[in-house]
C-alpha cells in the first residue's frame, strides 16, 4: 500500500504571498490531519478533516485554512505569508477513529523570505 | 503548545547499549504514540499504547504507560547506529472532541555511536 504523499516537498515564497500544500492519504483512510513543525514551537496541530468536514482545529490564525476533497485528498492554504510561517508542514492520515494510528507523510518544507 | 515534556532532551550512547526515553503529559488520554524522525523528515510511527494498557512490545522496543503518573517510557534495546534520530511521544486527549489531534512532546535526540 502506498504511504502518505505530500507535494511539493520544498517551497520558497516571499512575504505576503500565499501557498497551497497538498496531501494524499493512504488508500482507504478518510481522516487527514495537518501539523506545523518549527525549531521553536515543535510540532503543533493545525486542523483535521474527515469526509470533507473539518472536525478539529488548532490555535492558528485564520490565514491558515484547509479543505478535503471527496477522494480524501487534502490541501492546506496559507495566505499573506510571514517569515514565521517557515516550517516543515506534515500531514498524517488515519481511518478516522480515535484509536487509530496516524501515518505521516514526508512533509513540505516551506521557506518564507 | 506542547502537552508535556520529554526527558532527556538529548541522549548519547554506544551501539549495543539500551536507550530509555521518558515522556510526561498533562491531561487524561485516549492513547499515546511514539514516533521517530530522521533529520527533519516525516515521522515514522513506532508504537501505540492505549490508556488501558500498561506495556507493549515491538521488536527491540518496549513502551510502558503509567496513567496515574501521566508518564510513559520508551526503551530501545541493543541500539544500533541506525537508531540515531529524534523520538517524540504524542498523546490523543480523552473525550469526543480530539479527532485527529495529537499533542507532541519536545522530543529526545538520540545519538548512537558505532
Amino acid at each position: 500500500k502506498a504511504g502518505v504523499t505530500q507535494t511539493p516537498r520544498y517551497l520558497i515564497k516571499t512575504r505576503g504571498q500565499q501557498v497551497t500544500l497538498s496531501c494524499s492519504p493512504i488508500s482507504g483512510h478518510r481522516s487527514v490531519s495537518w501539523y506545523q513543525q518549527t525549531p521553536g514551537q515543535g510540532l503543533q496541530f493545525l486542523f483535521e478533516y474527515f469526509s470533507e468536514t473539518q472536525r478539529n482545529k488548532g490555535n492558528f490564525p485564520g490565514r491558515f485554512s484547509g479543505r478535503q476533497f471527496s477522494n480524501s485528498r487534502s490541501e492546506m492554504n496559507v495566505s499573506t505569508l510571514e517569515l514565521g510561517d517557515s516550517a516543515l508542514y506534515l500531514c498524517a492520515s488515519s481511518k478516522g477513529t480515535a484509536q487509530e494510528t496516524q501515518y505521516f507523510g514526508p512533509g513540505t518544507r516551506l521557506l518564507v523570505l | 503548545s506542547q502537552q508535556g515534556e520529554e526527558d532527556p532532551q538529548a541522549l548519547s550512547i554506544q551501539e549495543g547499549e539500551n536507550a530509555t526515553m521518558n515522556c510526561s503529559y498533562k491531561t487524561s488520554i485516549n492513547n499515546l504514540q511514539w514516533y521517530r524522525q530522521n533529520s527533519g523528515r516525516g515521522l515514522v510511527h513506532l508504537i501505540l499504547i492505549r490508556s488501558n494498557e500498561r506495556e507493549k512490545h515491538s521488536g527491540r522496543l518496549r513502551v510502558t504507560l503509567d496513567t496515574s503518573k501521566k508518564s510513559s517510557s520508551l526503551l530501545i534495546t541493543a541500539s544500533r547506529a541506525a537508531d540515531t534520530a529524534s523520538y517524540f511521544c504524542a498523546t490523543l486527549k480523552a473525550g469526543g472532541t480530539s479527532y485527529g489531534k495529537l499533542t507532541f512532546g519536545q522530543g529526545t535526540i538520540l545519538t548512537v555511536h558505532p
